[in-house]
């Protein structure tokens, strides 16, 4: 689907380290999106993309890094994860603000 | 920013029976309002979308509604099946360029249940 690609699809990991999230996309889209699923909130946006290098906060970013060196790539960095992090992960890609947006297959990152 | 809100959390029908799910947004500058349907364990997938300039979608069984003055929206799905089941998002942006970006707001969702 729309040639998206999430690792790791799973990851348990313990509070206070690093976690590093890949979306991988082959659409040579602009536009490229992080949010978190949690039960009763949704999808929030934690960070998005509107080209290389080019990245800007969302709704729930405090805890979140991103980078996108290059078109095919945006990285989400939990700094130091948290229990309160442990969320399912989607990245989301669209190649003109005017056109549909579609989404990867998730990441399901517990903090333990 | 956006706010959206969506209603109701949970909706149970009967096959055949119609359901309908309602959302409401804030800024009056979005423009596009997409519909999502979410299976178990599944990646949302966009089931159909209506932009600011058009009052009402129809694709087979389901249809979108926009009532731009009131700020809200709806999803209506007719003879309904069990294969409908699933988390219903609708979500708001604003695509007109800018400083936007077309950032996707989303409601909390509808778990829609149909029954044999």
């Amino acid at each position: 689907d729309a040639g998206i690609t999430q690792s790791p699809r799973h990851k348990v990991t313990e509070t206070g380290t690093p976690v590093t999230l890949r979306c991988h996309q082959t659409e040579n889209h602009r536009y490229m999106y992080w949010y978190r699923q949690d039960p009763g909130h949704g999808l929030r946006l934690i960070h998005y993309s509107y080209g290389v290098k080019d990245t800007d906060k969302g709704e729930v970013s405090d805890g979140y890094s991103v980078s996108r060196s290059k078109t095919e790539d945006f990285l989400l960095t939990l700094e130091s994860a948290t229990s309160s992090q442990t969320s399912v992960y989607f990245c989301a890609i669209r190649r003109q603000l005017n056109e549909k947006l579609f989404f990867g297959s998730g990441t399901q990152l517990s903090v333990l | 920013g956006e706010n959206v809100e969506q209603h109701p959390s949970t909706l149970s029908v009967q096959e055949g029976d119609s359901a309908v799910i309602k959302c409401t947004y804030s800024d009056s500058a979005s423009n596009y309002f997409p519909w999502y349907k979410q299976e178990l364990g599944k990646r949302p997938q966009l089931i159909i979308d209506i932009r600011s300039n058009v009052g009402e979608k129809k694709d087979q069984r389901i249809a979108v509604t926009l009532n731009k003055t009131a700020k809200h929206f709806s999803l209506h799905i007719t003879e309904t099946q069990p294969e409908d089941s699933a988390v219903y998002f609708c979500a708001a942006s604003n695509n007109a360029g800018g400083t936007s970006y077309g950032k996707l707001t989303f409601g909390q969702g509808t778990i829609l249940t149909v029954h044999p």
